[in-house]
């Protein structure tokens, strides 16, 4: 299994502190994507990072992939209560059509 | 902004009952898949779709779950005898190319008795 596994499965933080979370996987990827789930909600799609590129930015979310640890990071700077939900990372692989395995995910908390 | 939309939102079902769970994948995307969550558990892999046939199927796509796009809007997902342990979120997802991110859907919760 190349599923992403999320550390550290939760996070509670002040409002305006920085969130940072990991996710390891364990194959060759083409591409590694984050998304966001609010409870009991859909999966919203945050970034995606291919496997070439090192670090991305979308906001206040910034990515970073290294391949040759297989780990991939989502920081997010200056949290607000509204970024209170659960994060996972997605890996897709070269396959037909890069279906995505999910890790077990992160759970944030900002506090007001 | 396009969307993936699914329905129901929420289904309750009997044992043994056929459920059939309804998704309009945004409308220039090429590539379509079903995912579940169990409660408390990782999104799974259930099957992938394009060129109106199956790509790929995970172990727990058995012979009970099957898929088809009846027309050029609808993909559907059916289970055809429903275990408890079928209860979950099911997602379904498009994308429009083949290394570009999935766009799910709301999620139907299934909730089987």
């Amino acid at each position: 299994s190349q599923q992403g596994e999320e550390d550290p499965q939760a996070l509670s933080i002040q409002e305006g502190e920085n969130a940072t979370m990991n996710c390891s996987y364990k194959t060759s990827i083409n591409n590694l994507q984050w998304y966001r789930q609010n409870s009991g909600r859909g999966l919203v799609h945050l970034i995606l990072i291919r496997s070439n590129e090192r670090e991305k930015h979308s906001g206040r979310l910034r990515v970073t992939l290294d391949t040759s640890k297989k780990s991939s990071s989502l920081l997010i700077t200056a949290s607000r209560a509204a970024d209170t939900a659960s994060y996972f990372c997605a890996t897709a692989r070269g396959s037909n059509d890069y279906k995505l395995s999910f890790g077990a995910g992160t759970t944030v908390t900002v506090r007001a | 902004e396009p969307e993936v939309t699914q329905t129901p939102s929420h289904q309750v079902t009997q044992m043994g009952q056929e459920v059939i769970l309804r998704c309009v994948p945004i409308s220039n995307h090429l590539y379509f898949y079903w995912y579940r969550q169990i409660l408390g558990q990782k999104v799974e892999f259930l099957v992938s779709f394009y060129n109106n046939e199956i790509s790929e199927k995970s172990e727990i796509f058995d012979d009970q779950f099957s898929v088809e796009r009846p027309d050029g809007s609808n993909f559907t997902l059916k289970i055809r005898s429903t275990k408890l342990e079928d209860s979950a979120m099911y997602f379904c997802a498009s994308k429009p190319g083949v290394a570009y991110e999935q766009y799910f859907g709301p999620g139907t919760r299934l909730t089987v008795t």
